[in-house]
């Protein structure tokens, strides 16, 4: 089955804990993206990747970081989180950027 | 600006009716637009997609329509069903530049049995 695949599904965290939210993909699409959905703003893009080791800030990019690694993941890193990065994220691969066809499930996180 | 929204937050229609969920845009660079139907807890789901070239196209019971002179999209869903209850969202891509989508905020479709 085509999926895309976020762990953790929750997670809360501290203020200044680094955490990672993973994202794998096993459609061998060379895009992927994450975004974040907040109330009334809708989806913002963070990163995006256009191939391994090819990534590019995104929207609202500030805090956060990527790794492409590999073509079927793309970890989203935050160094230091703070309490303005409690959203609900979502990971998203295609075929080619602007197309995103397949979505994770989301991971909402909070930081107290 | 340049901007992505929808008319109406909510909409609610009976079972067995037509829904239309309208998404209006700015952006006359765009030349492809996605529909997404978000259910409760889970991720966006991909169900239609239309190209600037074109001003319909179909798939199973819903129909996006583009009317490029007003910049007007939307989305029909024929005898609509209580598992089409979701949050619905246009998303456009911009033809020049990067191709990234732009959202939406979103349409919440309630489904009255």
């Amino acid at each position: 089955e085509a999926q895309v695949t976020q762990n953790p599904r929750y997670l809360i965290t501290v203020t200044g804990k680094k955490l990672t939210v993973t994202c794998s993909q096993n459609m061998n699409h060379e895009y992927m993206s994450w975004y974040r959905q907040d109330p009334g703003l809708g989806l913002r893009q963070i990163y995006y990747s256009m191939n391994v080791e090819v990534t590019d800030k995104g929207d609202v990019p500030e805090g956060y970081k990527v790794s492409r690694k590999e073509k079927r993941n793309f970890p989203l890193i935050l160094e230091s989180p703070s309490p303005n990065q409690t959203s609900l994220y979502f990971c998203a691969s295609s075929t080619q950027e602007g197309t995103e066809a397949f979505f994770g499930q989301g991971t909402r996180l909070t930081v107290v | 600006g340049e901007s992505v929204g929808l008319h109406l937050p909510t909409l609610s229609v009976q079972e067995g009716d037509n829904s239309i969920i309208n998404c209006a845009y700015s952006n006359s660079a765009s030349d492809y637009f996605i529909w997404y139907k978000q259910e409760s807890g889970k991720g966006p789901q991909f169900i239609i997609d239309i190209r600037s070239n074109m001003d319909k196209r179909q798939g199973q019971r819903v129909t996006v329509l583009l009317n490029k002179t007003v910049k007007h999209l939307s989305l029909q869903i024929a005898a609509t069903q209580p598992g089409d209850s979701a949050v619905y969202f246009c998303a456009e891509n911009r033809r020049t530049g990067r191709r990234a989508l732009t959202f939406g905020s979103g349409t919440r479709l309630q489904v009255q049995p």
